[in-house]
């Protein structure tokens, strides 16, 4: 089993509209859990970061953890073609810092 | 630097020849990453060194890759006789005090031919 799992996509949302993003991860252990964007032929941006139960929002963007379930989300409201990008979640094996990624959601809003 | 620089931006080494990648992470961070990115996926994780010390090592695919960060700042990531499936993005990032949150470099673009 992947450490990070996340659905491939292409995910397509209307422009205006909420994109959701999700992620499992199988490391009980892990704390910290983050959200990165990565716009095509460009290196990670760091965009979220949670570390304990429950939402954290940042304009437009919100991380949910469950970490009972071990799940994750990105809420992202009123879409915007800019947001057009993918999606990678990554988080912390064990109490250490080695960060692990997922695959990451390709994100496409539509104009 | 205000960010994290990796140079050089594009490699192209004929399979067989020795490639050596370099890191210079943010100013004062602790933790040093090294990723390497195929096509299409997420990055995987080779290695990282919390100031010179390198914590894990378990994802370096064969002996013949190798990490160092000798003085807990540059880091140099070397492959030796490079293979075509060494082809790949090698991101380097970086955090601060031994924090989780790490900041990425542009990375560097290997094709192996």
């Amino acid at each position: 089993q992947k450490e990070v799992e996340q659905n491939s996509g292409p995910l397509s949302v209307p422009e205006g509209a909420i994109a959701s993003l999700n992620c499992t991860y199988s490391d009980r252990g892990s704390q910290s859990f983050f959200w990165y964007r990565q716009y095509s032929g460009k290196s990670p941006e760091l965009i979220m970061s949670i570390y304990s139960n429950g939402d954290k929002e940042d304009g437009r963007f919100t991380a949910q953890l469950n970490k009972a379930s071990q799940y994750v989300s990105l809420l992202i409201r009123d879409s915007q073609p800019s947001d057009s990008a993918t999606y990678l979640c990554a988080v912390t094996h064990g109490r250490g810092d080695k960060i692990i990624f997922g695959k990451g959601t390709r994100l496409h809003i539509l104009p | 630097g205000a960010g994290v620089s990796q140079s050089p931006r594009y490699k192209v080494a004929k399979r067989g020849q020795d490639v050596a990648l370099r890191c210079d992470p943010i100013s004062g961070h602790v933790s040093l990453f090294w990723y390497q990115q195929a096509l299409g996926q997420g990055p995987e994780f080779l290695t990282y060194f919390q100031n010179e010390a390198q914590l894990d090592k378990s994802g370096l695919p064969s002996d013949r890759f190798f990490a160092e960060r000798p003085e807990g700042s540059v880091s140099t990531l070397k492959i030796q006789r490079t293979q075509q499936e060494d082809s790949a993005v090698y991101l380097c990032a970086s955090s601060p005090t031994g924090g989780p949150e790490a900041f990425f470099g542009q990375g560097t673009r290997l094709t192996v031919v």
